[in-house]
């Protein structure tokens, strides 16, 4: 079955600093990764995709197959960071989203 | 555009009672999707509908079932609601595809079982 894994439900880290959000999964397929994210009292949107291998917002994330990984990454956090972030699989085989729990990012000053 | 939509926004129930919730997708998009958020489950996919028919199921049981309209809008049903069914509904759409297009989403309608 297919599964995404964020292992931290929470992320604390000072203004400036870089920021690391993890998201393994499990799929034998042909992957798709996505990240969304949710700000407070706004919807949940996509952030980026892999097949698009851009930087959003500073964003980036690079689809490792090896280790089963599509971390996110910033290099310095901004306080608007703050927001729940989702790591969200799909592939050729199941035309569905499968999300993980979530990571909560919360950037103080 | 316009976003999303989805009615209603709150809804309190009974156990035992059922219940329909709507959602207008971007106008253009095809495709409809709905997902079940819980903090214990998280966000779980429900099933999606393109162009009237559905074309993918999540693992939920039978009393969780929806359609969806020629223009485009959806609904979903749940009859014999449960206490477990408490959760926040999202509805997203997308033009066509899964990979090759955004999924946007709806603002969620929050069901409260008793």
């Amino acid at each position: 079955a297919q599964r995404v894994t964020q292992p931290e439900k929470l992320l604390s880290v000072f203004k400036g600093a870089p920021v690391e959000l993890k998201c393994n999964y499990s799929y034998s397929g042909s992957p798709e990764l996505f990240w969304y994210v949710q700000y407070s009292r706004q919807r949940l949107q996509l952030l980026l995709r892999h097949i698009s291998r851009e930087s959003i917002k500073g964003f980036t994330a690079d689809l490792n197959k090896g280790e089963t990984s599509f971390h996110l990454k910033k290099p310095f956090a901004q306080e608007e960071d703050s927001a729940m972030y989702y790591c969200a699989l799909s592939g050729s085989g199941f035309q569905k989203l499968v999300f993980g729990t979530g990571t909560r990012l919360l950037v103080s000053p | 555009k316009a976003g999303v939509t989805q009615t209603p926004r709150y809804l309190i129930k009974t156990r035992g009672q059922q219940v329909t919730l709507s959602c207008s997708p971007i106008s253009g998009h095809r495709s409809v999707s709905w997902y079940q958020q819980t903090p214990g489950q998280g966000l779980q996919f429900l099933f999606e509908y393109f162009s009237e028919t559905q074309r993918n199921k999540g693992n939920f049981p039978g009393r969780f079932s929806g359609r969806q309209f020629s223009n485009s809008r959806s609904e979903m049903n749940v009859s014999t609601l449960e206490l477990g069914d408490s959760a926040l509904y999202l509805c997203a759409s997308s033009p066509g595809g899964w990979t090759q297009y955004e999924q946007y989403f709806g603002p969620g309608t929050r069901l409260t079982v008793t």
